[in-house]
């Protein structure tokens, strides 16, 4: 059980946009950052999102970041096949004193 | 430009120490604070954080896996290890080296290795 929830799959057509939320607590996205990361099977995961809302270089602007109180979402405009893969939240939590991340979500470009 | 590669066994026992060591490339693990973290996937399974450690091995530990990390530096070496011990089948996984965006944050990892597999067999 992840301190983070996030939906266990999205789905979307290419083109459109999709959002993944990710919900916490005060204790982690409520009082601290929020990042969010892509992970391709056989890679390592990818920083798409920093801040809350920042794109580290060479991140394209289709991906957006916002947060609200104790949840926080990742849009992905324009969606391509290449963006199939899972996409994770994580932040660090100040009651437990430790990295956390959300459970994750399957993204399915249709 | 800085990189991580992480090297360990490949196959461990049930109830031995799982050793792996990330080595620091490009650059090195003394410039500024950062604290370098270990971080595992099981097999189907999400992204969780085993802990991380500074320069001047300041530790911070994931406290379902506490009791059983440890996790140092070998600034001389440009290398930080971590050791799991008892290790079952639940940490057979993917461990990853990572560093965070910026000094002395925790979070927000933009630099990882390439990730090793291991599995806990007997």
């Amino acid at each position: 059980q992840s301190v983070l929830t996030q939906p266990p799959s999205v789905s979307a057509a290419p083109g459109q946009k999709v959002t993944i939320s990710c919900s916490g607590s005060s204790s982690n996205i409520g009082n601290n950052y929020i990042s969010w990361y892509q992970h391709l099977p056989g890679t390592a995961p990818k920083l798409l999102i920093y801040d809350d809302d920042k794109r580290p270089s060479g991140i394209p602007d289709r991906f957006s970041g916002s947060k609200s109180g104790t949840s926080a979402t990742l849009g992905i405009t324009g969606l391509q096949t290449g963006d199939e893969a899972d996409y994770y939240c994580g932040t660090w939590d100040t009651s437990l004193i430790a990295v956390v991340f959300g459970g994750g979500t399957k993204l399915t470009v249709l | 430009q800085l990189q991580l590669q992480e090297s360990g066994p490949g196959l461990v026992k049930p109830s031995e120490t799982l050793s792996l060591t990330c080595t620091v490339s490009g650059g090195s693990i003394s410039s500024r604070s950062y604290y370098w973290a270990c971080i595992r996937q099981p097999p189907g399974k999400g992204l969780e954080w085993i802990g991380s450690i500074s320069y001047s091995g300041s530790t911070f530990y994931n406290p379902s896996l506490k009791s059983r990390v440890t996790i140092s530096v070998d600034s001389s070496k440009n290398q930080f290890s971590l050791k799991l011990h008892s290790v079952t089948a639940a940490d057979t996984a993917v461990y990853y080296c990572a560093r965070p965006i910026a000094a002395p944050r925790h979070d927000a990892f933009d630099l990882w290795g390439q990730g090793t597999m291991v599995t806990v067999f007997s």
